[in-house]
């Protein structure tokens, strides 16, 4: 059982350039969550999507956007990567009901030159 | 002033001390509460769930005071395996919104 899987581990961008995380979980969840995590600052929601169709944004949406492909997949991309974007960034996922707990993936440290 | 709120560490004790964390949260409206445990550089991982009547799981002991909006983590006997970094999680009533709070970082010594 994989669980929520997140690719890729480690990506180094030059400022400008674009990419996309994928994540993708077999859990059968409603709901999945991109968090970005810097020193000293916590875990910090960028986009949420509560169902497959829907898309929110979180505390720190500027720079970023997503696609809820499916009920499985919820990627984010950065369409001109800044060096403040250096981060690393969890794709979560949860059931969507209340007092069910999230799921990470693994992450991915991003490093924006 | 922050949504969760968490000493700010770090905490460094010796081998099979005991050690509590404190958490307080600004949303009254919270229904959902988690203590997680992150690693150097790898996901956060589940502990605990926090149950209005306080839970135990072995060594660790969660309490929640709904009144004063506070959360703690009671960990008995450290191991050295207990070093990471405890995050302490507040979800809304829709187990949608999940508020993380900064950490606070755990160093058991030999």
């Amino acid at each position: 059982n994989a669980g929520v899987t997140q690719t890729p581990k480690f990506q180094v961008l030059k400022t400008g350039q674009s990419m996309t995380l994928q994540c993708a979980q077999d859990m059968n969840h409603n709901s999945m969550y991109w968090y970005r995590q810097d020193p000293g600052m916590g875990l910090r929601l960028i986009y949420y999507s509560a169902s497959e169709g829907t898309t929110d944004k979180g505390e720190v949406p500027n720079g970023y956007n997503v696609s809820r492909l499916n009920k499985r997949e919820f990627s984010l991309r950065l369409e001109s990567a800044a060096p403040s974007q250096t981060s690393v960034y969890f794709c979560a996922s949860s059931s969507g009901q209340q007092n069910e707990k999230l799921f990470f993936g693994s992450g991915t440290q991003l490093s924006v030159l | 002033r922050k949504e969760v709120e968490q000493d700010p560490g770090p905490f460094n004790v010796p081998e099979g001390a005991t050690v509590a964390f404190n958490c307080t949260y600004s949303n009254s409206a919270s229904q959902s509460f988690f203590w997680y445990r992150q690693d150097c550089r790898k996901e956060p991982k589940l502990l605990m769930s926090v149950y209005s009547s306080g839970n135990e799981d072995g060594r660790f002991t969660a309490q929640l005071n709904r009144a004063s909006q506070y959360i703690s983590l009671l960990i008995r006997d450290s191991k050295l395996s207990d070093s990471a970094t405890y995050l302490c999680v507040v979800g809304d009533n829709y187990g949608q919104n999940f508020v993380f709070g900064p950490g606070t970082r755990l160093s058991v010594l030999p």
